[in-house]
C-alpha cells in the first residue's frame, strides 16, 4: 500500500509569482485534505476535496485554489504569491468523506516546502 | 470549533510511562477526541482516537474522562523516537468536513 506523496519536496519562488503542488492520496482514499504549517505553528485548514468537489474551506483567500482528479490525487494552486505564504504544505488522505470523517484518520505526506523570496 | 488545550512541553525518560494531558471543557456529544503527532521535518501521523470509551491500539492509550471534558494521551514506555509535537485535536465530521485544527501542541522530549 502506497502512503501519500507529495511533489515537489523543496521550491523556491519570487512574490508575484504562481506555484502548483501535488499530491497523492493513499490508495483507496477519495478525500484530500490542504493544510499550511508556518514555521514553529500547528498546520492550518485550507481546504478538502472530497470525490473531486471542494467540501470545505478554511480562512483562506481565493488566490488559494485546488483541484482533485478522477483518480483522487489533488493539486493546490496558490497566485500572486507573498512573502508569508513560505510555509510547509501539507496534505491529508482519507478513506471517507462527509460526517463519517469525523471518525476517520487522515494519512498526511511529508509536506512541500515553499520559500517565498 | 470546539478547542483544546494542552501543556507547552513535557519530558520523560526513556522506557518511562508518558501521560499527555488535554482539556476539552466545550466538547459536543458528536465530537471525536483524535491525537496526531509530528516528528521533527515529517507531516503529522495519526496515533489515535476515540469518543466516549477508552481505546487502546499498537502505538498509545486513549483514556477519556467520563464527562469528556479531558482526556489522557498514554505512551506505555516512551522511547527516543517518541519525541515530538502531540496535538489533541475535535474532530466533529459532518458540517465541518472533519478538518483537523491544529493548536500549538506539546512538545514532548525523550531523555536518554
Amino acid at each position: 500500500e502506497t502512503g501519500v506523496t507529495q511533489s515537489p519536496t523543496h521550491l523556491i519562488k519570487t512574490r508575484g509569482q504562481q506555484v502548483t503542488l501535488r499530491c497523492s492520496s493513499q490508495s483507496g482514499h477519495n478525500t484530500v485534505s490542504w493544510y499550511q504549517q508556518a514555521l514553529g505553528q500547528g498546520p492550518q485548514f485550507i481546504f478538502q476535496y472530497y470525490r473531486e468537489e471542494e467540501n470545505g474551506r478554511g480562512n483562506f483567500p481565493p488566490r488559494f485554489s485546488g483541484l482533485q482528479f478522477p483518480n483522487y490525487s489533488s493539486e493546490l494552486n496558490v497566485n500572486a504569491l507573498e512573502l508569508d505564504d513560505s510555509a510547509l504544505y501539507l496534505c491529508a488522505s482519507s478513506g471517507r468523506g462527509g460526517w463519517e470523517l469525523g471518525a476517520n484518520e487522515q494519512f498526511f505526506g511529508p509536506g512541500t516546502r515553499l520559500t517565498v523570496l | 470549533d470546539a478547542k483544546t488545550t494542552q501543556p507547552n512541553s513535557m519530558e520523560s525518560n526513556e522506557e518511562e510511562p508518558v501521560h499527555l494531558p488535554c482539556n476539552h471543557s466545550t466538547i459536543s456529544g458528536t465530537d471525536y477526541i483524535h491525537w496526531y503527532r509530528q516528528l521533527p521535518s515529517q507531516g503529522p501521523e495519526y496515533v489515535i482516537h476515540g469518543l466516549t470509551s477508552n481505546v487502546n491500539n499498537r502505538m498509545a492509550s486513549l483514556a477519556i474522562a467520563e464527562d469528556r471534558k479531558s482526556s489522557t494521551l498514554i505512551l506505555h514506555r516512551a522511547t527516543l523516537r517518541d519525541a515530538a509535537v502531540y496535538y489533541c485535536i475535535l474532530n466533529a465530521g459532518g458540517t465541518s468536513y472533519g478538518k483537523l485544527t491544529f493548536g500549538q501542541g506539546t512538545i514532548l522530549t525523550v531523555h536518554p
